[in-house]
């Protein structure tokens, strides 16, 4: 299984600080998705890094990929309430590419 | 662009029903897939279809089937619902395998 495991399961944190999730997968990639879900809806994307990648950005997100230690990191920059959310992390490997995610991470952002 | 379309919303069935979930996608993608969401589970790959034509089987697919009607649209059908399909449904699509995914609002079904 290329299953992604986030950590921590939860996380609270005040308006303006950065949040950190951190995922760990299992056997080797082509990449690695980062989504979000607020509460009751769809999973939206954020960002996808290639196994060829170590660092990326997108406004206010960094990601990271350690492919020696099987693991990535999300990273927030001054959050805001509207961060509120569970974010997952996706791990694309194999002959058939499937997504694999994880369990979530629940990140609320107090004003 | 309407995106990812699911129907219905929501729906409540009993024990030996069928139904079928409808999906559809306007963004000419290649590769559709099915999702169930449990709470502390995560998304679990029920079936996906990489391609027009074809089908293959997930993570869960016992008690489901699906059906690559044509490009834009891929249904996941319970022949005769049990408890413990009782879950969030979401639909996604990708321009190619392993690309990022497009998901639907969600079909949030529960079996009695």
């Amino acid at each position: 299984s290329q299953q992604g495991e986030e950590d921590p399961q939860a996380l609270s944190i005040q308006e303006g600080e950065n949040a950190t999730m951190n995922c760990s997968y299992k056997t080797s990639i082509n990449n690695l998705q980062w989504y979000r879900q607020n509460s009751g809806r769809g999973l939206v994307h954020l960002i996808l890094i290639r196994s060829n990648e170590r660092e990326k950005h997108s406004g206010r997100l960094r990601v990271t990929l350690d492919t020696s230690k099987k693991s990535s990191s999300l990273l927030i920059t001054a959050s805001r309430a509207a961060d509120t959310a569970s974010y997952f992390c996706a791990a694309s490997g194999g002959s058939n590419y499937k997504l694999t995610f994880g369990k979530g991470t629940l990140l609320t952002v107090n004003p | 662009n309407a995106g990812v379309t699911q129907t219905p919303k929501f729906q409540v069935l009993k024990t030996g029903q069928s139904m079928t979930l409808q999906c559809a996608q306007d963004m000419n993608h290649n590769s559709m897939y099915w999702y169930r969401q449990d709470p502390g589970m995560g998304l679990r790959l029920i079936y996906y279809s990489a391609s027009e034509g074809t089908t293959d089987k997930g993570e869960v697919p016992n008690g489901y089937n699906v059906s690559r009607l044509n490009k834009r649209e891929f249904s996941l059908r319970l022949e005769s619902a049990a408890p413990s399909q009782t879950s969030v449904y979401f639909c996604a699509s990708s321009e190619a395998p392993g690309g990022e995914q497009y998901f639907g609002p969600g079909t949030r079904l529960t079996v009695t």
